[in-house]
């Protein structure tokens, strides 16, 4: 059975501060990664999405890294904001077709101190 | 803008009553999951829908059942409500892209039962 796990729960920072989010799983045969941003009461937001077979992805200020063997991605945050203050959700996926779903961690609460 | 739209915002229910959230998704998203997020937790997965038929599960009763149809809407319907199905209900289309296949949330539903 697949865990993701986020640690740690909440992170406060001030701005402009460079930053990296963690989050590991247990098994690594996933199709791919994807990290969320989740705004409090919201739904969510993709913001970066690594397919099994890639080792990076770069959106602006974010990059996000998968070591696929050793159960691992950090999401980097450049020049932190105090826009960036949400709830940040890695999710990995099974196999393609049926039963492929996201296993999700609990998140880690990113505020960011002007 | 993801495309997805999920209905009512909120909602508040008794025990024991019935539920039926409702999601559409845009043209060509053919598959459809449903995700129960309790307070202070990832997200988890109730079921998927793939061209109007249920092909995957999550640790969810029977209780929990769904629809999609043609037009690419689909349907949660939770009966015998319990005060533990209190939570934000995400909605999530798929579409297949050249990265690969990624998916796209609703703001959810946030259901209260009292």
């Amino acid at each position: 059975k697949q865990e993701v796990t986020q640690i740690p729960a909440a992170l406060s920072v001030p701005e402009g501060e460079n930053l990296v989010l963690n989050c590991s799983f247990t098994d690594s045969a996933i199709y791919n990664l994807q990290w969320f941003r989740q705004d409090p009461g919201k739904g969510l937001t993709s913001l970066l999405l690594i397919q099994s077979s890639q080792r990076e992805q770069t959106s602006g200020r974010l990059n996000a890294s998968l070591d696929k063997s050793s159960g691992r991605s950090t999401l980097y945050i450049a020049a932190s904001q105090p826009g960036d203050s949400a709830t940040y959700l890695c999710a990995v996926r099974g196999e393609v077709g049926a039963n492929s779903k996201l296993t999700f961690g609990k998140g880690i609460t990113l505020s960011v101190r002007p | 803008e993801t495309g997805v739209t999920q209905s009512p915002t909120h909602l508040i229910k008794t025990r024991g009553q019935q539920v039926t959230l409702r999601c559409s998704s845009q043209s060509g998203h053919n598959t459809v999951s449903w995700y129960q997020q309790a307070l202070g937790q990832g997200p988890q997965f109730i079921f998927q829908y793939y061209r109007e038929e249920e092909n995957g599960r999550g640790n969810f009763p029977p209780r929990f059942s769904g629809l999609q149809f043609p037009n690419y809407s689909s349907e949660l319907n939770v009966n015998a409500l319990e005060l533990d199905d209190s939570a934000l209900y995400l909605c999530a289309s798929s579409l297949k892209t050249g990265s690969g296949e990624k998916l796209f949330f609703g703001s959810g539903t946030q259901l209260s039962v009292l």
